[in-house]
């Protein structure tokens, strides 16, 4: 299975802070990431995918990029609505893995 | 709009069959790949496996021994069942929409499956 760290597993922040996230595939996956945002009791949110694609209706803000083993997803201004927890999936081979998340909390 | 519906009981005993329903409205399941995930706070989110609506399959080959998964078009709706349970399948499981057989565009709110005598 295709393994995914994410760095940092915690991440404190403010509202208007530019984030970036860190997702690592143990082995080549091209460009076939996705990144989600989950918040709390809620179902995680596809906001990226194919690594640098916005998803239809995420705000603008979203931006993700990397290729092969190293991936990034930012944030250019936190919201209020942004302190989630984010995952990123590989979707290269089988079984589809996700990444153990990057939990954003408020400073 | 698409949404997802995640129903079946929130206990199973050990060693008994997990069985849950999802169902679709806002559209037809006769179009793309439907998926199962799950989480727990031990294992994260862990994919279960996707089902095209014509019927093919893809399961996680940590589960494919216990896991099956179905499709009725009739009704919207496709189905999970897990065979064997035992404490270790105690998650929150997800329903989704997987368009191309790789990211998840609809997710349901999703159900917490506990396992215990």
């Amino acid at each position: 299975d295709i393994q995914l760290t994410q760095s940092p597993s915690f991440l404190s922040a403010s509202v208007g802070d530019r984030v970036t996230i860190t997702c690592r595939a143990s082995q080549g996956i091209i460009n076939f990431l996705a990144w989600y945002r989950q918040k709390p009791g809620q179902a995680p949110q596809l906001l990226i995918k194919s690594a640098s694609t916005l998803q239809s209706g995420v705000p603008s803000r979203f931006g993700g990029s990397g290729s092969g083993t190293e991936f990034t997803l930012t944030i250019s201004s936190l919201q209020p609505e942004d302190f989630a927890t984010y995952f990123c999936q590989q979707v290269n081979t089988y079984p589809r893995t996700f990444g153990q998340g990057t939990k954003v909390e408020i400073k | 709009q698409v949404q997802l519906q995640e129903s079946g009981p929130g206990l199973v005993k050990p060693s008994e069959t997990l069985s849950l329903t999802c169902t679709l409205s806002g559209g037809s399941i006769s179009s793309y790949y439907w998926a199962w995930i799950r989480q727990s706070p031990g294992r994260g989110l862990e994919w279960i496996g996707h089902i095209y609506y014509t019927g093919g399959t893809d399961y996680n080959p940590s589960l494919k021994s216990r896991v099956s998964l179905s499709v009725d078009t009739s009704n919207n709706q496709f189905s999970l069942k897990l065979t064997s349970v035992t404490a270790a399948d105690t998650a929150v499981y997800y329903c989704a929409r997987d368009p191309y057989g790789d990211f998840f565009d609809f997710w349901g709110q999703g159900i917490l499956v506990t396992v215990s005598s």
